[in-house]
């Protein structure tokens, strides 16, 4: 059974940096592009980054481009998302997504909580 | 950017009755060369993450129910659920997949 569970989330101050981790089970890992998507509280869902089943080729939301870094590791079956420079607006709940062979988003973690915030 | 704004933000359905959301993009999501809109529905309920419902604009994903049908194509799509249940209650995305930069629709919520 697939399985995605994001971790890393919490309170940081303005400026700081969070790293937040989806490890994944149930499929191969190394087989499939992954996305990172956020919902501010009230809103809906925004896209934030990609990367390729390789790890050769990543995107980025302009509003986090600079700041945000996706990367994985195959062997460990685990996407990452390097956030530095928070500010108030990167507030938000943040989802992996695991995307499927028909390009949409066939599984979800059920996300983590990041507040930033003095 | 393309945009994706969906119809109406919210409504209030009847068990039983038909609830019908609308999600024009700005630009086509319709794939010349195999023919595909580009174009997934998503159910998000509180506390849970979002389903997907529907990929390719009209092809329901194994499990969903079939009183959910998506249809539609190139800027125009539609997401009925034709008899409304109490578990629908949720709000539903649609996401366009034809750009790198994925971007959703705002959101509808759909009450009894």
């Amino acid at each position: 059974e697939v399985h995605l569970v994001e971790s890393g989330g919490g309170l940081v101050q303005p400026g700081g940096s969070l790293r937040l981790t989806c490890t994944t089970s149930g499929f191969t890992f190394g087989n499939y592009w992954m996305h990172w998507v956020r919902q501010v509280p009230g809103t809906g869902l925004v896209w934030v980054s990609r990367i390729k089943n390789d790890g050769n080729t990543t995107s980025y939301a302009e509003s986090v481009k600079g700041r945000f870094i996706v990367s994985r590791d195959n062997a460990k079956n685990t996407l990452y998302l390097e956030m530095n420079s928070l500010r108030a607006d990167d507030t938000a709940v943040y989802y992996c997504a695991r995307v499927g062979i028909d390009y949409s988003y066939d599984y979800w973690g059920p996300g983590t909580q990041v507040t930033v915030s003095s | 950017d393309i945009v994706m704004t969906q119809s109406p933000d919210s409504l209030a359905v009847s068990l039983g009755e038909r609830a019908t959301i609308q999600c024009k993009s700005s630009q086509s999501v319709l794939y010349s060369s195999d023919n595909k809109n580009y174009l997934a529905w998503y159910q998000h309920k509180p506390g849970q993450p979002p389903k997907l419902l529907i990929s390719w604009a009209s092809t329901r994903e194994s499990g969903v129910p079939d009183r959910f049908t998506g249809s539609g194509s190139g800027t125009d799509f539609t997401l009925t659920i034709s008899s409304l249940q109490a578990e629908d209650v949720a709000i539903y995305y649609c996401q366009q997949y034809y750009f790198t930069l994925r971007t959703f629709g705002q959101g509808t919520k759909v009450e009894i």
